[in-house]
């Protein structure tokens, strides 16, 4: 069965540094996702992306956080200048045109110290 | 902004009893999503409805749409049941399908 790939599945940096998340959508899907779930908290929607642009974006996706769909299959999160806040459980998610199921990337935990 | 809310936050069960975790939300809604998420982390979608009731082997998910609340019902449980069971909305209006969630019900199932 199709599924929704992440990598890597851990990442620790320091504060201050770039970190890109990679994503590897399902092959027909065309809206992909990004979601964060920090440490004890619910899961909150960042941005969504859809022929090659941002469709929508919450209040946390600041200028410090920008997606990019650089090839076919990729879809990346890429955080500038990272803070201790931004610690958290990234998931990716797509879904095919006309419906409304998403499905979830097994995510990646980021860890800024 | 739809807030979701579910009860409770956590429940412990013994292996074989039936579980319920509710949902509700403040705005109506297009759609309905039960995941659930393993302590490694990783979310799987469980059902997916807009209306009425669903079920999957042991699983019932059910939706009241006027009352704006739902449930998700585990017969016969099992310790492998044992996860975060998230409930999500999508809201209407957009063609994004963004989901809002739930802070999740923490089930532990116990031999």
């Amino acid at each position: 069965e199709p599924e929704v790939t992440q990598t890597p599945s851990h990442q620790v940096t320091q504060m201050g540094q770039e970190v890109i998340l990679r994503c590897v959508p399902i092959s027909n899907h065309l809206y992909f996702y990004w979601y964060r779930q920090i440490l004890g908290q619910k899961v909150e929607f960042l941005v969504s992306f859809y022929n090659n642009e941002i469709s929508e974006k919450s209040e946390i996706f600041d200028d410090q956080f920008s997606v990019e769909r650089p090839d076919g299959s990729n879809f990346t999160l890429k955080i500038r200048s990272t803070k201790l806040e931004d610690s958290a459980m990234y998931f990716c998610a797509s879904r095919w045109t006309g419906r409304y199921e998403q499905y979830f990337g097994p995510g990646t935990r980021l860890t800024v110290t | 902004k739809n807030e979701v809310e579910q009860s409770p936050q956590n429940l412990t069960a013994q292996e074989g009893e039936f579980i319920t975790i509710n949902c509700s939300y403040s705005v109506g809604i297009s759609a309905l999503h039960w995941l659930q998420q393993h302590p490694g982390g990783g979310i799987v979608s469980l059902f997916m409805l807009s209306s009425g009731k669903k079920k999957h082997g042991r699983l019932i998910a059910t939706i009241n749409i006027q009352e704006k609340h739902s449930s998700l019902h585990i017969t016969a449980s099992h310790p492998r049941d044992s996860a975060v069971y998230i409930c999500a909305v999508r809201s209407w209006g957009g063609s994004n399908y963004k989901l809002t969630f739930g802070k999740g019900t923490l089930l532990t199932v116990n031999p």
